[in-house]
């Protein structure tokens, strides 16, 4: 079946540091969406992206669709304590699909 | 909105046991989906519904586990007979997808068998 690979799977950076995940596919999709889950709460849409180039800013954050569609990176800059987190990708097909979630980037940030 | 609305937050349990999850989706909301959270696995979709009918249960991991969807605005998810493989964070969300894409997620019912 379709699967997303993120990395990477952690990171530990310091308070400051801007940050660069990515995700990708073995097949392609319509939609890439991430989502940030904070600890003990369910995950929360960040940004949506709909288009294959596509480049979207949500503050400091800002994501892109990949021209091939098979993958999309993330990217906080300045980051802050709150930023802390589990990030997913996720990959959808179409708008009655369902979607594909990708294992997740830990977000650690070093006092 | 209140958002989704999952019951309870933390649940405890005897292996053996039955489980059962509640949630309480978006109104207006005609998709839901229970998902389960382990380190191991990731998000794993157990099934979803649309206008309260089972679309996809190919998730769902054993004959253990049950989903009902009543009404609209109600959900369970039952395990019976609970084993200890099965703690793990069990998350329902909703989605009306003619409006926009993606779901929202309830805050999670942290299940631990022993």
């Amino acid at each position: 079946g379709q699967q997303l690979n993120q990395s990477p799977q952690s990171m530990f950076i310091q308070e400051g540091e801007d940050v660069s995940m990515n995700c990708t596919s073995s097949s392609i999709f319509n939609t890439w969406l991430w989502y940030k889950q904070d600890p003990g709460e369910g995950p929360v849409l960040l940004i949506a992206l709909y288009k294959a180039g596509e480049l979207t800013s949500n503050g400091r954050l800002t994501a892109q669709f990949g021209i091939t569609r098979k993958d999309s990176f993330l990217n906080i800059s300045a980051s802050i304590p709150s930023d802390v987190g589990i990030y997913f990708c996720a990959g959808q097909m179409n708008r009655d699909d369902k979607i594909i979630f990708g294992k997740g980037t830990r977000l650690h940030i070093l006092p | 909105d209140a958002g989704v609305i999952q019951s309870p937050r933390h649940e405890v349990t005897e292996m053996g046991q039955e489980v059962t999850l509640r949630c309480k989706p978006i109104s207006g909301h005609d998709y839901l989906f229970w998902y389960r959270q382990t380190m191991m696995r990731g998000l794993e979709l157990l099934i979803y519904f649309n206008n309260n009918v089972p679309i996809d249960d190919s998730g769902m991991p054993e004959d253990r586990f049950s989903a009902k969807m009543p009404n609209a605005s109600f959900s369970t998810l039952k395990i019976q007979p609970s084993e200890p493989r099965d703690s793990a964070v069990y998350f329902c969300a909703s989605s009306d997808l003619r409006v926009r894409y993606g779901y929202t997620f309830g805050s999670g019912t942290r299940l631990t068998v022993v």
